[in-house]
């Protein structure tokens, strides 16, 4: 199973909007609603941010959300704050029963 | 919100096995999962595969297949992991985390991972 492809990197002044996509196959993000997206400090566990495409934890800030189209997923953050500089993975079932990350995205934010 | 605790760091030869546990706070896990993931130093996330205690059963990834195994002890709601035939590639942190049902299967309850070192 082939790793989701994300960008290696993103960056985003404070207060802007980014979007980091995440693509796969008709036999993983296109097939199922079951994405989630993970944030990564340094040094830290991953944490979840979205699961089921779009949808937030409690405790997560709505200024992250999830969506997906086709075999695109992507994780939009609003309103750049210091403390989103982090990994980003996104991951999704496959209709082997199994899972799959993408290589991640480090976010900078400026 | 399961608190899940991980066995401490280890050293072994390549060739070795090593088997990390992966203790949960909660002996109800109804439809939930507990998946295993791998990260190597300055790497990404890798999915190893993940274990039902429902079903008593385990999915592995094809990069694992034959070489991981994974099991739960339900007496002590504790979670391993088992991996054999250790190389380098596998000097990685090791995380347990559970994924909820109720969640689209989102994976909100992470151990503090396992850091293991294969080194002869």
């Amino acid at each position: 199973q082939s790793a989701l492809t994300q960008p290696a990197s993103v960056s985003g002044s404070p207060g802007q909007s980014i979007t980091i996509s995440c693509t796969g196959t008709s036999s993983d993000v296109a097939r199922y609603p079951f994405v989630s997206w993970y944030q990564q400090h340094p040094d830290k566990g991953p944490k979840l941010v979205i699961f089921g495409v779009n949808n937030r934890p409690s405790g997560v800030s709505n200024r992250f959300s999830g969506s997906k189209s086709g075999n695109t997923a992507s994780l939009t953050i609003s309103g750049l704050q210091a403390e989103d500089e982090a990994d980003y993975y996104c991951s999704s079932y496959t209709r082997r029963n199994t899972w799959v990350f993408g290589g991640g995205t480090k976010l900078t934010v400026l | 919100q399961v608190q899940l605790v991980q066995s401490g760091a280890e050293v072994r030869k390549p060739g070795d096995s090593v088997n990390v546990s992966c203790r949960a706070s909660t002996h109800n896990f109804g439809g939930d999962y507990v998946q295993w993931v791998r990260q190597a130093p300055g790497r990404g996330l890798q999915w190893m595969g993940w274990f039902h205690p429902g079903s008593d059963g385990a999915t592995y990834a094809d990069d694992f297949e034959g070489r991981v195994t994974m099991t739960m002890d339900a007496s002590s709601t504790t979670f391993f992991m088992e991996v054999s035939s250790l190389t380098s590639d596998d000097t990685a942190i090791f995380y347990c985390a559970t994924c909820s049902s109720d969640a689209y299967l989102g994976c909100a309850n992470w151990g503090q991972g396992t850091l293991i070192t294969v080194s002869s």
